[in-house]
């Protein structure tokens, strides 16, 4: 079971803006910044949208958006594309026992 | 441009040893910047973090995968490998390399590859 929790799924129609969050259960989320979010398309490897909460890599739109507060992460899609569509995954340090830990994923749908 | 590739058998019979090599091309896997990770991700389910190291051999664990992991680095052939022992049909998932920047985050990724446990 993961100790990060995101909705199941998402949509949205195009134009619109999505939220998908990503809740930590261990108390270790809270203290740290090191959040990264993952898109993933069917047959896909995932690929990196935000690191460190709230940074961008190369590449990534400025339609893509990350932010904390407390306990839960945000991964927020502004101006969705069609494109968009896709899993999406959050992922933390979650301190020195399980280091790394991956949200279960959410399923964006545009409409 | 940095790519990682997976390589190693389609199929693993239950109780063996699941064997996968990365290979590492466009730079060094010699950097201070970066771990090499190991992800998988059962069929229609999510991924789960294996184990990532450095190229100066210090490496860190999955909890729950502990006991049966093990990766290794051959800087001279700039691969990476992993060996997960004693697998069962609940192994059975695609495996990616990845590159884990410092600190944690994987920036890029392998193709990935389908392992399937069976007998």
């Amino acid at each position: 079971q993961s100790a990060l929790t995101q909705p199941r799924s998402v949509s949205g129609s195009p134009g619109q803006s999505v939220t998908i969050s990503c809740t930590g259960t261990s108390g270790d989320f809270g203290v740290y910044n090191y959040i990264s979010w993952y898109q993933q398309h069917p047959g896909k490897a995932p690929k990196l949208m935000i690191y460190d909460v709230s940074k961008r890599p190369s590449g990534v739109p400025d339609r893509f958006s990350g932010s904390k507060s407390g306990n839960t992460a945000s991964l927020t899609i502004s101006g969705l594309q069609a494109e968009d569509e896709a899993d999406y995954y959050c992922c933390s340090y979650a301190g020195s026992y399980s280091l790394v830990v991956f949200g279960g994923g959410t399923t964006l749908t545009v409409l | 441009q940095l790519q990682l590739q997976e390589s190693g058998p389609g199929l693993v019979k239950p109780s063996e040893t699941l064997s996968l090599t990365c290979t590492v091309s466009g730079d060094s896997i010699t950097s201070n910047s970066f771990y090499w990770g190991c992800i998988r991700q059962p069929p229609g389910k999510g991924l789960e973090w294996i184990g990532s190291i450095h190229y100066s051999g210090n490496t860190y664990y999955n909890s729950s995968l502990k006991s049966r992991v093990s990766i290794s680095v051959d800087t001279p052939k700039n691969q990476f490998s992993l060996k997960l022992s004693s697998v069962t049909a609940a192994d059975t998932a695609v495996y990616y390399c990845a590159r884990m920047a410092v600190f944690w985050y994987f920036d890029l990724w392998g193709r990935g590859t389908l392992v399937t446990v069976s007998s």
